[in-house]
């Protein structure tokens, strides 16, 4: 069972343009939501995040807006660059103590072309 | 200086062996991870590690064990590998439940 949805798959945009991937989840114990970014080769490694009290948050060209009602959350690049070209994984978490269980959505594939 | 070390980066071995990958964090963290990056890049948790204590135990076959010496080390041992094991073995560290800080990966290949 696939508790948080990622889509799209793969995303292809413009240098300059604006990407945005999508994620639902059907958890409401979930209480925390990064986004990850990952290079080929490399771990993720985390962009931005939010709580579900807050509908949006803004850092530099990375905007995640949070709907709590509709169990969905999202992530918008403004400005795409092609150094942005990278895997995006959401996901959602949950605490078990003092750790974090994160459950992650099956990423995005963003290439921005030059 | 790297935050979140692992060794090896790369392991190709054969099926039936017994190989251990090891992590490091120096960033005083108290909570140590293992991920799973399948060839589909789906990220799942394996297991934590709350100061050597084992917090979270994901349904992980019991031939994956992991050994906590010390609250800035978890390894990763495997017995027996399989075909299916191949994937990209991902150490993370975080501190009282917050931002989880991810390794770089170690790539194991079972031929």
């Amino acid at each position: 069972q696939q508790q948080v949805k990622q889509s799209p798959q793969s995303l292809i945009v413009q240098k300059g343009g604006i990407s945005i991937i999508n994620c639902a989840y059907e958890n409401t114990a979930f209480d925390y939501f990064p986004w990850y970014q990952q290079f080929p080769g490399k771990g993720p490694a985390l962009l931005i995040a939010i709580r579900p009290d807050v509908s949006e948050k803004k850092e530099g060209r990375f905007t995640i807006s949070f709907n709590k009602s509709a169990k969905q959350f999202s992530l918008h690049i403004m400005d795409s660059q092609p150094g942005d070209s990278a895997t995006y994984f959401c996901a959602a978490s949950t605490r078990s103590g003092s750790a974090r269980q994160l459950t992650f959505g099956s990423g995005t594939q963003l290439t921005v072309l030059p | 200086d790297t935050a979140v070390s692992q060794t090896p980066k790369y392991l190709v071995t054969q099926m039936g062996n017994d190989k251990s990958i090891k992590c490091e964090q120096n960033l005083g963290h108290d909570t140590m991870y293992w991920y799973k990056q399948d060839s589909k890049k789906f990220l799942k948790i394996m297991f934590s590690y709350n100061n050597k204590e084992l917090i979270i135990n994901e349904t992980v076959p019991n031939r994956f064990s992991p050994k906590s010496p010390d609250k800035a080390h978890l390894n990763l041992h495997i017995n027996s590998l399989e075909l299916g094991d191949s994937a990209v073995y991902f150490c993370a560290s975080s501190q009282s439940g917050n931002t989880i800080y991810f390794g770089e990966g170690s790539w194991l290949t079972v031929v």
